[in-house]
């Protein structure tokens, strides 16, 4: 199982970040939720939500107004997109797939800055 | 909501010697605890869930234990390898999850 995020790597101040994480070797439509997770440069993780193939979605209460996590199977690839950044948003990006407790693959990660 | 705390901040290390690295929950999340290590420039690892089960790959080495508010993962015998950042995550609301801020091994 392999997993690739993709996006831009620059988002102006009250914009929405929008990323794609693309998964090889699992068909994201035959089970587990799926995930992203961010790291401030310097920082601890943070989870900011998942999604199951149902359409199911969990957020972090504290990113749940500006966050939405969507699927697309027929590209086997899962979305994020967060709303009216701000620099606090600024972070390395990453996706992942949920075990059921704990993510067991992730991707590489992708840094997106929040910058005028 | 839960809140974890890892200590220490910073713990030192020599190698081959043992490294104990605490996690502290709220409130219980009984054993829906995980354990990730992360080097500099690299994604997590998955290292530890249900508090003591290692994830696949693991070396024999890296152990953990705990329930309810208090764990610990024991890295006996440091590699030069084991050197890095380890995180707790708690997921007694699974999907839902919360990390701690982490406690950074390094070399003594």
């Amino acid at each position: 199982v392999q997993l690739q995020e993709s996006g831009p790597g620059l988002v102006k101040p009250s914009e929405t970040l929008s990323l794609t994480c693309t998964v090889s070797g699992y068909s994201i439509s035959s089970g587990f939720y799926w995930g992203w997770i961010r790291q401030p440069p310097g920082k601890g993780l943070e989870w900011i939500g998942s999604m199951y193939r149902s359409g199911s979605t969990f957020y972090n209460p504290s990113l749940k107004s500006r966050v939405t996590i969507s699927l697309d199977t027929s590209k086997n690839q899962f979305s994020l997109k967060l709303s009216s950044v701000t620099a606090a948003d600024t972070a390395m990006y990453y996706c992942a797939r949920d075990r059921g407790g704990g993510f067991g693959y992730w991707g590489q990660g992708t840094l997106v800055a929040v910058s005028s | 909501e839960i809140v974890m705390t890892q200590s220490p901040a910073t713990l030192s290390v020599s190698p081959g010697e043992r490294a104990t690295l605490s996690c502290r929950a709220s409130q219980s999340v009984d054993t829906n605890l995980a354990w990730y290590q992360q080097k500099p420039g690299q994604a997590p690892r998955l290292l530890i869930y249900g508090a003591s089960t290692r994830a696949t790959g693991i070396p024999a080495r890296f152990g953990g234990s705990g329930s309810g508010t208090e764990f610990t993962l024991t890295i006996s015998s440091l590699q030069s390898e084991d050197f890095a950042v380890y995180y707790c995550q708690e997921y007694y609301n699974w999907p839902s999850y919360t990390f701690g801020q982490g406690t950074k091994l390094e070399i003594k």
